[in-house]
């Protein structure tokens, strides 16, 4: 949706890093989180990072989150061209439960 | 363990019929959700359940779209009389409480209505 937004594509060779980026508009977001989705596969979770920290890094993907820009960024070291996938960016807001989507960046990977 | 399951995989229906749409959220998880993935509008939420308390109807998109989670586990999610825009992919979540928030995907359901 419109709250949170996210480039429509990148394209990157193969053991290089990619970074993604994401902005969200809601100061209340208490979660966000990074889903790869496969070609006709569901959506799986990356990882998420909680609203009061600055980087979270876990083996290849590392998280930052800038809360005063409201700007999120997954960056994958390392690309393979497994990671070839669509990327989505997801808040939860401190009311209600549902996540928040951005539309998708999709990342192909070159060999 | 098991994650979450959907079935069935690709439904193709006619505009006008009933369909039904199953989700198996991951064993233990007392939160369970719908969402809608469609090309022109991204990934919309569509209902929520939370053990026993009332649902999250607040993304249904019309009255014609309903789901129902029987002994706090599996859920249906049921749309009536078909249109064409209703052609999407529905994506279940499960997660292990309100407090725990990580939400699980499962596989989804392709509809296609003609």
């Amino acid at each position: 949706g419109e709250d949170v937004e996210q480039s429509l594509f990148l394209s990157v060779r193969e053991g290089d890093s990619s970074v993604i980026n994401c902005t969200y508009t809601d100061s209340s977001s208490t979660y966000l989180y990074w889903y790869k989705q496969e070609p006709g596969a569901g959506l799986q979770l990356l990882t998420y990072i909680f609203s009061n920290m600055d980087m979270k890094q876990d083996q290849r993907l590392t998280v930052l989150l800038n809360k005063k820009d409201k700007h999120l960024s997954l960056r994958i070291a390392d690309t393979q061209t497994g990671d070839s996938a669509i990327y989505f960016c997801a808040e939860k807001r401190a009311a209600g439960n549902k996540l928040t989507f951005g539309g998708g960046t999709r990342v192909l990977v070159k060999p | 363990g098991a994650g979450v399951s959907q079935s069935p995989s690709n439904k193709v229906t006619e505009k006008g019929k009933d369909v039904e749409l199953r989700c198996d959220p991951i064993s233990g998880h007392t939160a369970l959700y719908w969402y809608r993935q469609s090309l022109g509008q991204g990934l919309e939420f569509l209902i929520y359940f939370q053990g026993n308390s009332a649902p999250d109807k607040s993304g249904l998109p019309s009255d014609r779209f309903s789901a129902e989670r029987t002994g706090g586990s599996v859920s249906t999610l049921t749309i009536q009389r078909t249109q064409q825009e209703d052609s999407a992919v529905y994506l279940c979540a499960s997660s292990l409480t309100r407090d725990k928030d990580t939400q699980y995907f499962g596989p989804g359901t392709r509809l296609t209505v003609l």
